[in-house]
């Protein structure tokens, strides 16, 4: 089946420090890569869409500036969490899909993300 | 708008009882999808199925089963004889348009404990 692979899967930082997070699919091409945040005990939220090419689509409330997302091939999108604080510390997690359609969307295993 | 609600937070039952997880859900998309996942403590997300509006028909795989009824607005899911790797949180979610491609909405989870 359609794999994706999200790096790294866990990262501890100092406030102040910008976070880089990898979204691959292994063996399809992604037209388009989803980000969303997990804060504990709650439910997934997205942050943004992404689109191969293209600028990001962005939901209410997230900061644009603040979390950079790049998908600059069909095989990989970045989501850069710049000057992160510790309210930033999250469960990040990508999903990627293939074409249009009705193709489902795979999910990366998520990145634990602790700002000290 | 689209909105899904999984109004028990938490369920804990013991181990070969059966165990239903509710799910509604509100849309004004005639076209739409359904999703039931699995978050196990390690973080990732385990998919277990997805269906469109317009398959009715209720599933059976192994020990999990699904009851969609529009009538109702609901994708209810049932663990029969459930075991203690059962133990996990369970998202409903709910992607609305033609496409699935269109982003997912999460309901908040359940959170499913099974006691040996």
């Amino acid at each position: 089946g359609a794999v994706v692979s999200q790096h790294p899967s866990r990262v501890i930082c100092k406030s102040g420090t910008s976070v880089k997070i990898e979204c691959r699919s292994l063996d399809f091409q992604a037209t388009t890569m989803f980000w969303y945040r997990q804060f504990p005990k709650q439910s997934l939220m997205l942050m943004a869409t992404s689109n191969e090419g293209s600028k990001a689509t962005y939901e209410q409330g997230v900061e644009k500036d603040k979390f950079l997302i790049n998908h600059a091939s069909l095989t990989l999108s970045t989501l850069t969490v710049t000057s992160a604080h510790p309210e930033d510390s999250s469960f990040y997690i990508c999903s990627a899909m293939a074409g249009g359609g009705n193709q489902p969307q795979h999910f990366g295993d998520g990145t634990r993300l602790s700002i000290l | 708008a689209q909105k899904v609600t999984q109004a028990q937070t938490e369920i804990s039952v013991v181990e070969k009882e059966d165990v239903t997880l509710d799910c509604v859900y509100e849309t004004r998309d005639t076209t739409y999808y359904l999703f039931w996942y699995k978050q196990p403590p390690s973080g990732e997300l385990v998919f277990l199925i997805r269906r469109n509006s317009f398959d009715e028909q209720n599933e059976i795989s192994g020990r999990y089963s699904w009851n969609f009824q529009k009538s109702t607005s609901s994708f209810n899911f049932t663990i029969t004889a459930s075991q203690v790797v059962d133990s996990a949180v369970y998202f409903c979610a709910l992607s609305a348009g033609y496409s699935s491609a269109s982003k997912i909405i999460f309901g908040s989870g359940t959170r499913l404990s099974i006691r040996p």
